[in-house]
């Protein structure tokens, strides 16, 4: 079974200082790996995926994931937070090529403040 | 283009009520989703549709009932309402199932059961 781990229930950070989400999945095969975004009374928005090719993937609002297959890790981040930033973060994972459903981790809250 | 359409976006029932969570999509999306999302426990799968006339089952689908009679509507049917059905519903399509193309998420409607 897939699964995926996302260990803080919470992230704090001061704005202009790099950010850190941490996600950790576990799949059979090959992974596709996505980050979501919700903000307050919203659903959840696509920030950015790994299919295949680079580890390092660029996405929306200016964050970025690294893939490490070793590790079984698929990390966001972001150079400089800003107060904006602040929102539920979702990993989530699906076994690539199959008819798998897509699987979330049970969110991290960032916090960014001035 | 409005993507993902939830109504109502607030609900309160009574125990042994019954309702129907309205959804519907203007991207042609053949697959369909219904979410649950509880408090520290991320997402969960109740039903998931691959096209008209075609649904299944997914993670957590007791008590509740869905049909799919053309590809934009995806109603999710609670027939008697139970307290641990208080949550908020999200709705989310995609155009196919099997791929790496992310899912497009409505902003939710949010039940309480008294």
């Amino acid at each position: 079974a897939q699964s995926v781990a996302q260990p803080e229930d919470q992230v704090n950070v001061a704005e202009g200082n790099p950010l850190t989400v941490k996600c950790t999945y576990s799949v059979s095969g090959n992974p596709y790996l996505f980050w979501y975004v919700q903000y307050p009374n919203r659903g959840l928005q696509f920030l950015l995926k790994y299919i295949t090719g680079d580890n390092l993937v660029k996405g929306s609002y200016g964050f970025e994931a690294e893939f490490n297959k070793s590790q079984t890790s698929f990390h966001l981040k972001k150079p400089s937070a800003l107060v904006s930033d602040s929102a539920l973060y979702f990993c989530a994972v699906r076994e690539a090529g199959t008819a798998s459903k897509l699987t979330f981790g049970t969110g991290t809250r960032l916090q960014v403040t001035l | 283009n409005a993507g993902v359409t939830q109504t109502p976006k607030f609900r309160i029932l009574k125990i042994g009520q019954s309702m129907t969570l309205q959804c519907a999509q203007d991207m042609n999306h053949n697959y369909m989703y219904w979410y649950r999302q509880d408090p520290g426990m991320g997402l969960k799968l109740i039903y998931y549709s691959v096209g008209a006339g075609i649904t299944d089952k997914g993670e957590v689908p007791n008590g509740y009932n869905v049909s799919r009679s053309t590809t934009e509507y995806f109603p999710l049917r609670l027939e008697l309402a139970a307290p641990s059905q208080t949550s908020v519903y999200f709705c989310a399509s995609s155009y196919t199932r099997d791929s790496n193309q992310p899912q497009h998420f409505g902003d939710g409607t949010r039940l309480s059961i008294l």
